[in-house]
């Protein structure tokens, strides 16, 4: 089946740090989604991106859907205490299913 | 909007018993939902996508016949797990989507099973 790989898989950064997460994929997809879940939630959607190219920011996180549809990243900026989780990103095909990234758990020092 | 709920958030059954879990969308009509698993520090595993008024599709390796799903209405889908056994412990979370995803997915907050 189709297959993400998420890197980092992990990150520890001081509170004002910029961070850098990407995903790649031998497939095309269709939209390409970041999800952020806390311990014992589920995933809450942070960006969705619906065209090759694309680069969408919501506040201080920006994300861009690759030129070749194969690729994503996700940049959150001057990182604060509360963006601690685990990200996701997500791809989805034509069919509606979402084929999902390991995961970058991030840890932010205050 | 779109909001997702999901019930129980929690349940510990034991070992040869059912457990039944619900996925509601609040304030729109999910024409498909889907209910995925994801054990500790993993990633989400797709079990089955679910469309209302038919019979769920389920991923390769999962068992239809163990992880019962209903998709009755436009707003609630159940899962539910049959003969349960420890390996069955896992988070469950359902999404759902009214569009196939062209805006996303909503997420339920998670149902943690643990079997006995």
């Amino acid at each position: 089946g189709q297959q993400l790989n998420q890197s980092p898989q992990s990150m520890f950064i001081q509170e004002g740090e910029d961070v850098s997460m990407n995903c790649t994929s031998s497939s095309i997809f269709n939209t390409w989604l970041w999800y952020k879940q806390d311990p014992g939630e589920g995933p809450v959607l942070l960006i969705a991106l619906y065209k090759a190219g694309e680069l969408t920011s919501n506040g201080r996180l920006t994300a861009q859907f690759g030129i070749t549809r194969k690729d994503s990243f996700l940049n959150i900026s001057a990182s604060i205490p509360s963006d601690v989780g685990i990200y996701f990103c997500a791809g989805n095909t034509n069919a509606g299913k979402s084929t999902f990234g390991d995961g970058t758990t991030l840890t932010v020092k205050p | 909007g779109a909001v997702v709920s999901q019930h129980p958030s929690w349940v510990i059954c034991k070992s040869g018993t059912s457990v039944k879990i619900e996925c509601r969308s609040l304030d729109f009509q999910a024409t498909t939902m889907f209910w995925y698993r994801q054990f500790p520090k993993q990633s989400l595993m797709l079990m089955a996508t679910s469309n209302e008024g038919s019979k769920a599709t389920y991923e390769q390796g999962v068992e239809k016949d163990k992880f019962l799903i209903n998709h009755a209405s436009l707003t609630l889908s159940t899962l539910t797990v049959t003969s349960a056994h420890p390996e069955d412990s896992s988070f469950y979370i359902c999404s759902a989507t009214y569009d196939r995803g062209a805006w996303g997915y909503t997420f339920g907050s998670g149902t943690r099973l643990t079997v006995v």
